[in-house]
């Protein structure tokens, strides 16, 4: 099982670009998750999904929209990409059972954004 | 906002020493996680526990309930330990989106 990949592990962008940033598993999870880290900061969610065609907003979702068309893909979109974008975005699977998300999270490698 | 403390923020021990890193909450979790982000800078969940001990080679990790406190313990610590720990809570009532990180601990380990 490759887990969870994301693409792409890095980007430059200048301000005003969008781009996409997709995250795949392969592990049948219900639950996916993008978060960003910033420096000095814990993670950070941006948005949520609790399966296929669902998703929602998490602790900082200005500025991304995000997608579940299928189970095993999540992706995250930048509209109109910000300095104040520039992190590491995290996605992240668990497994559920009955609606009850506390499973273990499995992590991808993470992006690098640099907006200039 | 609810917060999620841990200390120390940094640790730098000597290969074989015995390392504890505390993380603190503030009200009621459901559970609590404990991650590791390696110099890479990839993560990995170590445990994930709602009440006692759990042991897995040489991490142990405690909770206490009532205490509203956690603590990460290395064993016989090795450089490969080099990494940044990370506590995460999910607040009593919180649904999918409810995990709460702290900043991390990043912790040494000199041969």
């Amino acid at each position: 099982n490759a887990g969870v990949t994301q693409t792409p592990k890095f980007r430059v962008l200048k301000t005003g670009q969008s781009m996409t940033l997709l995250c795949a598993q392969d592990m049948n999870h219900e639950y996916m998750y993008w978060y960003r880290q910033d420096p000095g900061m814990g993670l950070r969610l941006i948005h949520y999904s609790v399966g296929e065609g669902t998703t929602a907003k998490g602790e900082v979702p200005d500025g991304y929209n995000v997608s579940r068309l299928k189970k095993q893909n999540f992706l995250l979109g930048l509209e109109s990409a910000a300095p104040s974008q520039t992190s590491v975005y995290f996605c992240a699977s668990s497994y559920s059972w009955a609606g009850f998300p506390e499973y273990e999270q499995y992590f991808g490698p993470g992006t690098r954004l640099t907006v200039t | 906002k609810n917060e999620v403390e841990q200390s120390p923020q940094n640790l730098t021990a000597q290969e074989g020493e015995f390392i504890t890193i505390n993380c603190s909450y503030s009200v009621g979790i459901s559970a609590l996680h404990w991650l590791q982000q390696h110099p890479g800078g990839g993560i990995v969940s170590l445990f994930m526990l709602s009440s006692g001990k759990k042991k897995h080679g040489r991490l142990i990790a405690t909770i206490n309930i009532q205490e509203k406190h956690s603590s990460l313990h290395i064993t016989a610590s090795h450089p490969r330990d080099s990494a940044v720990y990370i506590c995460a809570v999910r607040y009593s009532g919180g649904g999918a989106d409810g995990l709460t990180f702290g900043k991390g601990t990043h912790l040494i380990i000199q041969p």
